[in-house]
């Protein structure tokens, strides 16, 4: 069985550039969520979805960032414009419904020069 | 604001020695528990996790913890580590009826020694 699967793993860009993060959940999983893990703020969840729909997104920085789910099965995470404070690594989890466990992704490790 | 406190920002050890990290939250309601571990350059994945009954649960790779619900705490058990438990530790909640929604603490660094 599939993981959680995020592309790209590594992503090096030029501040003031696009980017896109794209995340593919577990099939079958109702819930959609996407943190950023830095080394000074830890683990902070940008936002989530259940059953496609976007349910809290307190977390999302700023108007530069956006997210969508379009079906169950693929989710993008965009930063436009990126900036060098927005390098950290993403993780993308999914879960079968709340509360069950999140199972994550391998995370897309972004770095803006 | 709810939020989770780790007591241990890093924790060394030998191998053998018995580990216990310390989790406490913020939130007077009703709560599940997590304790996910992340190995050097890999994902979270789930140690062990509380809903409802004997507080004591029992995880992955012998690791236990145990909810305390006067403390409002949660911490994590080992009674011999392994070289291969280096990683970091995040102590999770998640809120009633706050639909999933993961409140992690800032993470222990465990550091084992051969």
């Amino acid at each position: 069985d599939a993981g959680v699967i995020q592309s790209p793993r590594h992503e090096v860009t030029e501040m003031g550039q696009e980017v896109t993060l794209r995340c593919k959940p577990i099939s079958g999983h109702n819930s959609l969520f996407w943190y950023r893990q830095t080394m000074m703020r830890g683990l902070e969840l940008l936002i989530y979805f259940n059953n496609n729909v976007p349910i809290d997104d307190s977390g999302m920085p700023e108007d530069r960032f956006s997210a969508k789910m379009p079906n169950a099965s693929f989710s993008t995470l965009k930063i436009q414009p990126s900036e060098p404070r927005d390098s950290a690594v993403y993780f993308c989890a999914s879960s079968p419904k709340p509360p069950q466990p999140q199972h994550f992704g391998d995370g897309t490790r972004l770095s803006i020069l | 604001a709810q939020s989770v406190s780790q007591h241990n920002h890093h924790v060394i050890l030998s191998e053998a020695a018995s580990l216990e990290l310390g989790c406490n939250y913020s939130y007077g309601g009703t709560v599940n528990l997590f304790w996910y571990v992340q190995y050097p350059g890999q994902h979270l994945q789930l140690l062990l996790k509380y809903f409802s009954g004997d507080p004591l649960v029992k995880g992955i790779k012998g690791f236990e913890a145990e909810f305390i619900k006067s403390k409002f705490s949660f911490n994590l058990r080992k009674p011999s580590v392994q070289w291969s438990d280096t990683a970091e530790y995040f102590c999770a909640v998640t809120l009633y009826n706050q639909g999933g929604k993961l409140i992690f603490g800032q993470g222990t660094e465990l550091s084992v020694k051969p």
